[in-house]
């Protein structure tokens, strides 16, 4: 069964620290894609970053950067230098696509306050 | 450029009513999801449509819940005889593609409170 853990309910940071959202999956698959997306208050969500399973390489785009480890069980997410602009509500999400599943699974989200 | 559009974005409804939401994609789009939010928690798949085929639909998605995408296009989300347990925020997304591993657009959402 999938199984996606956002530990974090809720983080709040002042403007300019550095936070790490922590990400842990539960697949029985050996291929599947992970996925990021972010809350805003407006409620659409917004894709961040997608990683399929055979790629490890860490990923960094701007002040956002991601840490993929297979070993673990993890992807996590850290945002450089936050910005009011990031507060909202962070999910990450699962897609196993070696069942056949054609949805996401998504974690219960963190809840992101960066503080002027 | 036109996102995801959902009407209504709010929706208030006494228990036992018929309501129904639409979901307008991405036009090139093939895939549409419906997604069902409750608060605190992320998303939960409901169904999916490639094209206007209906090819999956969650256990979540009872007898009382039916979608539709006629022509390919727009979808509806009818719930009928709703429940207090109903009340929730219904999320619709796109995405081109042939898999799930196909980034999601998501609309902002229809928040349904069931009185």
């Amino acid at each position: 069964a999938q199984k996606v853990t956002q530990a974090q309910t809720e983080i709040s940071v002042v403007e300019k620290e550095d936070v790490t959202l922590d990400c842990v999956y539960e697949t029985r698959d050996t291929t599947y894609y992970l996925f990021w997306y972010k809350q805003p208050p407006s409620g659409e969500l917004v894709f961040l970053i997608r990683r399929n399973s055979f790629d490890e390489q860490n990923e960094i785009s701007g002040r956002y950067s991601w840490n993929f480890q297979k070993s673990t069980s993890s992807f996590n997410f850290t945002i450089t230098a936050s910005q009011v602009v990031d507060s909202a509500v962070y999910f990450c999400a699962l897609s196993d696509i070696g069942t056949g599943a054609n949805n996401l699974f998504f974690g219960t989200g963190t809840r992101l306050t960066v503080i002027p | 450029d036109t996102g995801v559009s959902q009407d209504p974005r709010h929706k208030i409804t006494k228990r036992g009513q018929n309501v129904t939401f639409r979901c307008d994609p991405i036009s090139e789009h093939n895939r549409l999801y419906w997604y069902r939010q409750t608060l605190g928690q992320g998303p939960e798949f409901l169904t999916y449509f490639q094209n206007e085929a209906q090819l999956e639909k969650s256990r979540l998605l009872s007898d009382r819940f039916s979608a539709e995408r006629p022509k390919g296009s727009f979808s509806t989300l009818e719930i009928q005889r709703t429940e207090q347990g109903d009340s929730a925020m219904y999320l619709c997304a796109s995405s081109l593609g042939a898999g799930s591993r196909e980034k999601l657009f998501f609309g902002s959402g229809t928040q349904l409170s069931v009185l």
